[in-house]
């Protein structure tokens, strides 16, 4: 069966620090790769998605940057976070025989004070 | 653009009853997904339940239903039997065909089961 994982779970950084959130896909092989960000008690906003290794497009402008260095592999990155920053990240995953539907990582809580 | 709205910020039910949660939706296209999420207080977003707009036989999960109404543009969720661990935020969600991975999400319903 089909997992994802995404880490850390939470972090507190400050205003001008670099920020690395790292998720991966296990049991499927070239899946659709997403970031979500979640503000407080609100639906989610796609940020980036991938269809393959290097090949990223991002839906909003902002701070943020994503990579996707291997098939299962997907992150999240800021050189300098700003308070804005803060809020839920989900990382998600589609593809192979589940066609169409999305499926969420447990998601990382980011505060920046 | 497409719009997805939920006209019920908080609903409760007590434990073995039914609810009903409300979505209702705005777009242009012909084909397209929709999905209820549940988000529990762990913050997972869950799939609960998906409906593909070209079938007209309404998707069912277990104790989960949906009532999809192309032509009113409306999808809402029915839960059966309610449990306590039902206890949650669902939001309803539309993706586009041509848009794939692109969920536009409603504001959400809090629902609590009591006991």
């Amino acid at each position: 069966s089909q997992t994802i994982h995404q880490w850390p779970a939470t972090l507190v950084q400050p205003v001008g620090s670099p920020l690395s959130l790292e998720c991966t896909v296990e049991g499927t092989s070239n899946p659709n790769l997403y970031w979500y960000r979640q503000a407080a008690g609100r639906g989610l906003q796609l940020l980036f998605y991938s269809i393959g290794i290097d090949q990223i497009s991002s839906e909003v402008p902002q701070n943020l940057s994503a990579s996707r260095p291997q098939d299962r592999q997907f992150i999240l990155s800021s050189k300098k976070l700003l308070l804005s920053d803060s809020g839920f990240y989900l990382c998600a995953w589609s593809g192979g025989a589940l066609g169409n539907t999305i499926y969420f990582g447990e998601g990382s809580w980011l505060t920046v004070v | 653009a497409q719009t997805v709205t939920q006209s019920q910020p908080e609903m409760s039910v007590q434990e073995a009853e039914t609810v009903t949660l409300s979505c209702t939706y705005d777009t242009s296209e012909s084909n397209y997904y929709l999905f209820w999420y549940k988000q529990p207080p762990s913050r997972q977003m869950i799939l609960v339940i998906r409906q593909e707009a070209y079938k007209q036989q309404n998707a069912t999960e277990n104790r989960f239903s949906v009532n999809f109404q192309k032509a009113a543009k409306s999808f809402s969720l029915k839960i059966s039997d309610s449990q306590l661990g039902d206890t949650a935020m669902y939001f309803c969600a539309f993706m586009s065909s041509s848009n794939t991975g692109k969920l536009i999400f409603g504001q959400g319903t809090t629902l609590q089961v009591k006991p």
